[in-house]
């Protein structure tokens, strides 16, 4: 059990550009989640996985926001066109339970900057 | 929609005093309820949980009741350690148990 692995740790960009993040879950986790924290803010959801199934997305989430897990294992999750706005730490976690027993495990981030 | 209200820090406390940090909900369905913890330099970490109304989650010498008449979860601990600093988090899963929830989080400094 290595943990929830995310890459890179910082990423800083122009407004405009586009970015993509990536999440290795805790090998046979079979769900995923994605949530975006801002300072003094708790981890707001952005999209669940189960497997290779994205099964819920954020009303929040635009449609710049696109997520992918292939083969049900490692994900990505690519911001398009990005603003200001997006910059926040974004957050993975994976778990095995589900349910009412739901248990997360979460990777330590990826800090985004927008300038 | 599922909301998790925490009571706003910083919390400022000498060591070996009494911890409560408040957490109430609104939730939709039946909810299971949970404490994360955040150490500095750290990943949320789950700290503990109830599943159903009067349970008691505890682990590392925190306590937490699921008291459903008041829709709340509020995090306790007898004597807090300088290594209890941290952010916790109030969290929540509902409905069709398929995200969590959190609260804003409550930054707890001790000091010794």
């Amino acid at each position: 059990d290595t943990g929830v692995s995310q890459d890179p740790r910082h990423k800083i960009t122009k407004r405009g550009q586009n970015v993509t993040f990536r999440c290795d879950p805790i090998s046979e986790h079979n769900r995923l989640y994605w949530y975006r924290q801002t300072l003094g803010q708790g981890p707001e959801f952005l999209t669940y996985f189960q497997n290779e199934a994205q099964l819920e997305k954020s009303r929040l989430l635009s449609d710049r926001f696109s997520a992918e897990r292939p083969k049900g294992s490692f994900s990505t999750l690519e911001i398009q066109r990005t603003e200001q706005g997006d910059s926040a730490m974004y957050l993975c976690a994976s778990s095995s339970t589900g349910g009412r027993d739901e248990k997360l495990f979460f990777g330590s981030g990826t800090q985004l900057s927008v300038l | 929609g599922d909301s998790v209200t925490q009571m706003e820090g910083p919390v400022t406390l000498s060591e070996e005093a009494f911890l409560t940090i408040n957490c109430t909900y609104t939730a939709t369905g039946y909810p299971s309820l949970f404490w994360y913890v955040q150490y500095p330099g750290e990943g949320l970490q789950l700290l503990l949980k109830a599943t159903k109304a009067d349970d008691k989650g505890s682990n590392k010498g925190f306590e937490a009741t699921y008291r459903k008449e008041t829709t709340s979860f509020h995090l306790e601990k007898g004597s807090v350690q300088v290594s209890d600093s941290a952010v916790y988090f109030c969290a929540l899963i509902s409905g069709g148990y398929q995200k969590v929830t959190f609260g804003t989080g409550t930054k707890l400094q001790v000091i010794p």
